[in-house]
């Protein structure tokens, strides 16, 4: 597509429950990128894609967390046993490439609200 | 390790005025800097980067930053802000030449009064 797709928009769910957000990167995109974005502690990296591979987990905040790609195109980030401390916006990214200078193209983002 | 400070969580100006917005940074190899804007229940869309080369970086919506290592700062500024501009800011500094992750600020949001 022409941009980053992420799915859904918007996600409500209760406490306890497992959710998995979606994203399409831009076509031809090795990159992937998934950050959390909340009050108070701003756009947190959780984890990098190149390809289908995961080099880089580190900003995942706990085992609830997790994500895979398949195809080299869509990625999942799956949260297990949901908590309230998990709402926030997920922002999903992708890039030409993982260099220096390589532009990362974000989505709109899900919104997931835990109540 | 880097890291990003910006400075002041909220801006307003007058329509017409000047905009500057503050960003630091901290990084132990040469920085390759980013802003980002945040329309309302939008994702980010990349407003100007600094990589290598000139130091004062034009970007799109009459937006431009220069870098100042000496002052390790990348400031963003527009000569006259629009109702348009009201959004949130966020500054970036690229953390790993092998995941090309960003490490952001806490961003800014910028006021625009009539």
């Amino acid at each position: 597509g022409a941009g980053v797709s992420q799915s859904p928009s918007n996600k409500v769910t209760e406490k306890g429950k497992d959710v998995e957000l979606r994203c399409d990167p831009i076509s031809g995109h090795t990159a992937l990128y998934w950050y959390r974005q909340s009050l108070g502690q701003g756009l947190e990296f959780l984890i990098y894609f190149q390809g289908n591979s995961a080099p880089d987990k580190s900003g995942l905040p706990s085992d609830r967390f997790s994500a895979e790609r398949t195809g080299g195109s869509v990625s999942t980030l799956t949260i297990q046993r949901t908590q309230q401390e998990d709402s926030a916006v997920y922002l999903c990214a992708s890039s030409p490439g993982g260099g220096w200078d390589t532009e990362a193209f974000f989505g709109q983002g899900t919104r997931l609200t835990v109540v | 390790a880097q890291s990003v400070t910006q400075l002041g969580s909220h801006v307003s100006v007058s329509e017409g005025a000047l905009v500057l917005l503050r960003c630091n940074y901290s990084s132990s190899v040469p920085p390759y800097l980013f802003w980002y804007v945040q329309y309302p229940n939008q994702g980010l869309q990349l407003l100007l980067k600094y990589t290598t080369g000139a130091t004062l970086v034009k970007g799109i919506n009459g937006f431009e930053a220069e870098f100042k290592k000496s002052e390790t700062s990348f400031h963003l500024t527009k000569p006259s802000a629009h109702m348009s501009d009201a959004a949130e800011y966020f500054c970036a500094v690229k953390a790993s030449s092998n995941t090309g992750k960003l490490i952001f600020g806490q961003g800014t949001t910028l006021q625009v009064k009539p």
